[in-house]
């Protein structure tokens, strides 16, 4: 079975300075997505980035960029500039391809930033 | 688009009571997931949809829970009836369909259900 793991319970950073997030999984698969979603105070999950592990291109999007080691099986997530509205849970999750639809959430990780 | 809309954001009952929660998926997306988040168990899936089926409901936690797809816009979950176990945040999710399978996962706003 995969599963996700997000060592962090907490982190913290100074607004504008640069974090990241780290988190691990374990598959027996060659196809599969990796996701970062963000859950602020509001509960909403926020889809943040999204890597296809065929792509060996590391995906960003704006502020936000992954560092994707397939071999290691590690998808940390980097915040460059951050500011008040990052602060929130960050959950990191895999979606195999091809025939299991069932999204496996790590149990996440709470980032304050300090203003 | 409007995103994934679910109804009501908050619901307060006392047990025994029917619940039942709703949901509007965005438009086209073939996948339907109903999850739950608590703090003790994190996030469950509980059952999905794929093109208005239940394929998988090995997820929901009694027979007391029970979720309906009767068309491609709206699917229902209901408790019948509550125990203030269930006290948790409900969510819903659609994607679009792959030759693989499903793909990324959009979330609707959640709703917190409370049984007193």
């Amino acid at each position: 079975a995969q599963t996700v793991t997000q060592s962090q319970p907490e982190m913290s950073v100074q607004e504008a300075e640069t974090v990241t997030l780290s988190c691990t999984y374990d598959t027996s698969e060659s196809d599969y997505y990796l996701f970062w979603y963000k859950q602020p105070p509001s509960r909403q999950m926020i889809l943040v980035i999204r890597q296809e592990a065929y792509k060996q291109q590391n995906a960003t999007e704006n502020r936000f960029s992954v560092n994707f080691q397939k071999a290691a099986k590690s998808f940390s997530l980097k915040i460059s500039d951050s500011q008040l509205g990052d602060a929130a849970m960050y959950f990191c999750a895999y979606l195999q391809d091809f025939g299991n639809e069932k999204l496996t959430f790590g149990t996440g990780t709470r980032l304050t930033i300090i203003p | 688009d409007a995103g994934v809309i679910q109804s009501p954001r908050h619901e307060v009952t006392e047990m025994g009571q029917e619940v039942t929660l709703r949901c509007k998926p965005i438009s086209g997306h073939d996948y339907l997931f109903w999850y739950r988040q608590t703090m003790m168990r994190g996030l469950e899936l509980l059952i999905y949809f794929n093109n208005n089926v239940p394929i998988d409901d090995s997820g929901m936690p009694e027979d007391r829970f029970s979720a309906k797809m009767p068309n491609a816009s709206f699917s229902t979950l209901k408790i019948q009836p509550s125990e203030p176990r269930d006290s948790a945040v409900y969510f819903c999710a659609t994607s679009w369909g792959t030759a693989g399978g499903s793909d990324t996962q959009y979330f609707g706003p959640g709703t917190r259900l409370t049984v007193l």
